[in-house]
């Protein structure tokens, strides 16, 4: 099973600030890896797949990238409804698919 | 539009039963591989269980296997999970995922549903 670690856990920021997050892979995983966000009491929406493809109708401002056991998501000037939670997934090795623990974006 | 709506999550006691179900409408629901993805109250994303649009093969993660059965019924555009000998640990929001091509297991989640509670306790 390919573990997934999301860092930091947390990241307090103001709307216009650029977040940078973080998904380390226990193993290479070639480019296999989307994001999602997660807003309050919603579902998960994609946002990001094969690493660096944006999903349909999600904004510019979301920058994916990386390769082997190492990728980043950033949200450059960030909106109000971007806050929420963002998990990464890996679909390189499966079974099981396996997702990040996921990083918290909050309004400082 | 895509549509995705569970049902069926309850309170059940450990070791009870329990069928899920997730109608689906605003695409081809037959051309599709499907998933259940769960989240433990205030926890990450799990990913459960898929299936594929037609013949049948079916994926588990470990945690599940002997005790969830995923299947689907393409007249009906609904997608199930069957859940046996529930645990505590299975108490979750259970969401329903299509994938974002046709035909292929991508593990893709272009379309979720709301989800349905399931809680496992005495």
């Amino acid at each position: 099973e390919v573990l997934l670690t999301q860092s930091p856990a947390t990241l307090t920021l103001s709307p216009g600030d650029t977040a940078t997050l973080s998904c380390r892979a226990s193993r290479p995983i070639s480019e296999m890896l989307a994001w999602y966000q997660q807003r309050p009491g919603q579902s998960p929406r994609l946002l990001i797949y094969d690493t660096s493809n944006r999903a349909a109708g999600i904004p510019a401002r979301f920058t994916g990238g990386g390769s082997g056991t190492d990728f980043t998501l950033t949200i450059s000037s960030l909106e109000p409804e971007d806050f929420g939670i963002y998990y990464c997934q890996q679909r390189s090795n499966w079974p099981p698919v396996t997702f990040g623990g996921g990083t918290r974006v909050e309004v400082k | 539009d895509v549509q995705l709506v569970e049902s069926g999550g309850v309170v059940v006691q450990p070791g009870g039963s329990l069928r899920l179900s997730c109608e689906a409408s605003g695409f081809n629901f037959h051309s599709y591989a499907m998933s259940w993805v769960r989240q433990a109250p205030g926890k990450g994303l799990e990913w459960v269980a898929a299936i594929s649009p037609s013949d049948g093969t079916i994926h588990y993660t470990p945690g599940v296997e002997g005790r969830f059965t995923i299947s689907r019924d393409n007249s009906k555009n609904t997608l199930y999970l069957e859940m046996e000998n529930l645990r505590v640990d299975d108490t979750a929001l259970y969401f329903c995922a299509k994938e974002s091509l046709q035909w292929l297991f991508q593990f893709r989640f272009d379309s979720w549903g709301p989800g349905t509670l399931v809680t496992v306790s005495s």
